[in-house]
């Protein structure tokens, strides 16, 4: 059974960035792509992007392009979604998931990022 | 329209039976997933593929689909079914999506 296990909640000032881990275990981290989505408070499900371990391929959301870098380091089985110039439009909770075929069977816990002067 | 919507609420009455839709020209060419999320809790995932469910996911919960239109229904609703309801597919570009979501309320 694949655990995902994030990093925890970070306060952000507008135009900076925030770096969330989110560490694998009891699975094979590299077969598996690990996929990042956010939910802004009240709202739905946003895909933000992915990547494929084993082939160090990603693919992240146009509306992002530019501002979010996703990352994994296979020696720890952690993956890392890096977010930059932060606005207050990108306080969510952020999550990483993970499954077969790029279905999303496992999740992390979140991380709240919130974005405040 | 390369994006995914359904209806943004929904309710049904306890042990009745009620289908969540999802439309979006991507579900011609990919199945739809399925995703049940509750109130300070991760989504988890309850439909995929063509009908198929995790382990663990009762068997009152199903999934078809029809031309751009992927259906998730739930035979016999129970209160613990109340939540909010994202499909998921992915689209030409290779890009993954969520509809809106649903909210269900079982009354």
């Amino acid at each position: 059974q694949v655990q995902l296990v994030q990093s925890g909640a970070e306060v952000r000032k507008p135009g900076s960035s925030v770096k969330v881990s989110c560490k694998a275990s009891g699975g094979t981290f590299n077969n598996y792509p690990i996929t990042w989505v956010r939910q802004a408070p009240g709202q739905g499900l946003e895909w933000m992007g992915w990547i494929i371990p084993m082939f160090n391929t990603t693919k992240s959301a146009q509306k992002l392009q530019g501002r979010v870098t996703i990352t994994a380091d296979e020696s720890t089985s952690t993956a890392y979604m890096e977010l930059s110039s932060l606005t207050s439009e990108d306080t969510a909770v952020y999550y990483c998931a993970s499954g077969r075929s790029g279905l999303f069977e496992y999740w992390g816990q979140g991380t709240l990022v919130p974005v405040s002067s | 329209s390369s994006e995914l919507t359904q209806d943004p609420a929904v309710s049904v009455a306890l042990g009745q039976t009620v289908r969540i839709t999802c439309q979006g020209d991507s579900l011609r060419g990919y199945y739809a997933s399925w995703y049940q999320q509750k109130p300070g809790q991760a989504p988890i995932l309850v439909i995929y593929g063509r009908n198929k469910r995790p382990s663990g996911i009762p068997d009152r919960f199903s999934g078809s689909s029809s031309g751009i239109t992927a259906s998730l229904t739930i035979t016999g609703a129970q209160a613990e079914d109340e939540a909010d309801y994202y499909c998921n597919s992915r689209d030409i570009s290779g890009n993954d999506q969520f509809a809106g979501g649903t909210k269900l309320t079982v009354l």
